[in-house]
């Protein structure tokens, strides 16, 4: 099983749609929760991050995370078609010691088309 | 401010040479890390730096694979007698605040291209 799964899509939703993008990961010591954006040909972007169960939301974007199911997700609401992107889902777990080291382990991304 | 500079943007080598990737942090930035983005592979995790010391090395795939951090800022990621299969987008990302629970924030220079014939 991998660490961090997102389905690959494409993930294709009309213009003003909300679009769902959805993650799992399998080590429950996991704390810190990233969704990053990421256009063709360039770096990935920080889009949310969250640390806490439940909705965290900025502007059109809503991060949700349940640590009991060890799920997370991303909604995009009223799409558009500049927020077509592969996403990508990263989480970040606790090491021995209680201390991070930061390393993101990132799922292979979902593909989101905003069709107009 | 300026975000993470890496250079070069992109890199052709041949198989058998060495190349050197640099990656200038956001000024102020503690933490450092490098990783690898391959076609079809996702984004791999290569190595970490706190300050000049690297506690984390687990992600660097052979022994070709080296990376430094000099006066806590820039960093050099090495890769001796390159390979076909090194050919990827190098990417270097860099956080501020490093909290004990994984508070951290990482942003992510432009990468390196890098094709190896």
């Amino acid at each position: 099983q991998k660490e961090v799964e997102q389905n690959s899509g494409p993930l294709s939703v009309p213009e003003g749609a909300i679009a769902s993008l959805n993650c799992t990961y399998s080590d429950r010591v996991s704390q810190s929760f990233f969704w990053y954006r990421q256009y063709s040909g360039k770096s990935p972007e920080l889009i949310m991050s969250i640390y806490s169960n439940g909705d965290k939301e900025d502007g059109r974007f809503t991060a949700q995370l349940n640590k009991a199911s060890q799920y997370v997700s991303l909604l995009i609401r009223d799409s558009q078609p500049s927020d077509s992107a592969t996403y990508l889902c990263a989480v970040n777990s606790l090491r021995a010691g209680g201390t991070s080291y930061g390393k993101l382990t990132f799922g292979q991304g979902t593909i989101l088309t905003v069709h107009p | 401010g300026a975000g993470v500079s890496q250079s070069p943007s992109n890199k052709v080598t041949e198989k058998g040479k060495d190349v050197e990737l640099r990656c200038d942090p956001i000024s102020g930035h503690t933490a450092l890390y490098w990783y690898r983005q391959s076609l079809g592979q996702g984004l791999e995790f290569l190595i970490y730096f706190q300050g000049n010391s690297a506690p984390d090395k687990s992600g660097l795939p052979s022994d070709r694979f080296s990376a430094e951090r000099t006066g806590g800022s820039v960093s050099t990621l090495t890769i001796q007698r390159t390979q076909q299969e090194d050919s990827a987008v190098y990417l270097c990302a860099s956080s501020f605040i490093f909290l004990a629970g994984g508070w951290d924030t990482q942003y992510f220079g432009p990468g390196t291209r890098l094709t190896v014939l």
